[in-house]
């Protein structure tokens, strides 16, 4: 098992541009998150999903959309790009149904690094 | 009355010293609480985690520690090593949600 990919790694956008970051697991997890990390803000979550088809917001949705329209995808789209979202993107993923010891681990991608100038 | 409050912000311990991060919390619905542990260029990994059922969980050398009527837990790393060197976040899960409240998270620094 790959887990959680992300691509990119790096990107750099200018201002106004868009742009998708794409997130694939491949451990069949009903539930995926994006989040955002700035430094000494921790993790803040822009959107998750429960399962293929639905989405719902996070705390600092604003400027982002999603879509889930397979288990396996959860892509971040970025319209209008600001300086205000230079940050660490993170997606992770958990399962519907675990043992009682591993019930809410998320696992997370290794993150895409964006600036916005 | 939905944060995590986590301090320090970072903290340096001499090789075979206890590390010790701490959490406090309002919300009183919350009913999970994780410690994830990040290293750098890489996404956070669940570390340990422990329920309001239990004071203390310990798995090797870290052990969460729970004051539920202080509204309050705490990370503790014994004998710390350098590989120990990470960011640590605790977090928080509300029962009725699929969403966890990450704390600020804490830089630790162990020197040999």
């Amino acid at each position: 098992n790959a887990g959680v990919t992300q691509t990119p790694k790096f990107r750099i956008l200018k201002i106004g541009q868009s742009m998708t970051l794409q997130c694939t697991q491949d451990m069949n997890h009903n539930y995926m998150y994006w989040y955002r990390q700035d430094p000494g803000m921790g993790l803040k979550l822009i959107y998750y999903s429960v399962g293929a088809g639905i989405t719902d917001k996070g705390e600092v949705p604003n400027g982002y959309n999603v879509s889930r329209s397979t288990t396996e995808d959860f892509p971040l789209r970025l319209e209008l790009a600001a300086p205000s979202q230079t940050s660490v993107y993170f997606c992770a993923s958990r399962p519907l149904i675990s043992t009682k010891q591993d019930t809410d681990t998320q696992y997370f991608g290794p993150g895409t690094r964006l600036t916005v100038l | 009355q939905q944060q995590v409050k986590q301090s320090p912000q970072s903290l340096i311990v001499q090789k075979g010293g206890i590390s010790i991060i701490n959490c406090a919390y309002e919300n009183t619905a919350f009913d999970y609480f994780p410690w994830y542990q990040q290293f750098p260029g890489k996404g956070p990994a669940l570390l340990i985690a422990i329920r309001p059922d239990v004071s203390e969980k310990k798995e090797g050398r870290f052990t969460i520690s729970f004051n539920k009527s202080a509204k309050q837990f705490s990370l503790h790393i014994m004998d710390s090593q350098p590989g120990d060197s990470a960011t640590y976040f605790c977090a928080a899960r509300k029962g009725d949600t699929d969403k966890l409240i990450f704390g600020t998270g804490t830089r630790l620094q162990v020197f040999p």
